[in-house]
């Protein structure tokens, strides 16, 4: 079993819809970050967190610590915000646990 | 600021052979972390370096192995190439490595192993 398990795998959005991306740990973390990476490999920090609720723009980021669950949530989503999303738990002796990753397409 | 860089961008090698990569750090960043992706295995954390020290490692044969140098630049190197080696290699660099500083990602090195 992974420590980090993402879901969907998959998701297919069209522009303007609510997107959800969730994912649930097993470790115990000192933070939780999500990632965004472009076609190519670039890698983007979108949100770090240990606890409650973080907003840039249009993405919003919660967790639960208690029901070790965080939630990636896209408002208005637009057709370059696909990407693959990943969820990383980095645990109270700093190593990081890699989600398999959301591959969000969204269609104009 | 400029951000992390990471040369070469690709490399080609064969098995058997040994590589280093390299990794230069956004200025004042003291902490570098090495990761690989693959497609099969997805990201996973290579080490961790601060302050010349390694901090962190994941778990990873002791083919591949790590410095951080003074001016905090980082070079990872792959001893015996195996096929498996072929991934991406990302680094990331923060201000302290502490966990709730946010990192910063490299480009990457695609190696390829023939």
């Amino acid at each position: 079993k992974n420590e980090v398990e993402q879901s969907p795998q998959n998701l297919t959005a069209q522009e303007g819809e609510f997107i959800t991306i969730n994912c649930s740990y097993s470790v115990g973390i000192s933070a939780l970050h999500w990632l965004q990476q472009h076609p190519g490999g670039g890698i983007v920090s979108l949100f770090m967190l240990s606890s409650g609720k973080k907003k840039h723009g249009r993405l919003i980021a919660t967790i639960n610590i208690q029901e070790k669950h965080s939630s990636l949530h896209i408002t208005a989503s637009h057709p370059r915000d696909s990407a693959v999303y990943i969820c990383a738990a980095r645990n109270t002796g700093n190593q990081f646990y890699f989600g398999t990753g959301t591959s969000l397409t969204v269609i104009p | 600021k400029a951000g992390v860089t990471q040369t070469p961008r690709y490399l080609i090698k064969t098995r058997g052979q040994q590589v280093t990569l390299s990794c230069s750090p956004i200025s004042g960043h003291r902490s570098v972390s090495w990761y690989q992706q693959t497609p099969g295995q997805g990201l996973q954390f290579l080490f961790e370096y601060f302050s010349e020290t390694q901090r962190n490692k994941g778990n990873f044969p002791g083919r591949f192995s790590g410095r951080q140098f003074s001016n905090s630049r980082s070079e990872m190197n792959v001893s015996t190439l195996e096929l498996g080696d072929s991934a991406l290699y990302l680094c990331a660099s923060s201000w302290t490595g502490g966990a709730l500083y946010e990192q910063y990602f490299g480009p990457g090195t695609r190696l390829t192993v023939t």
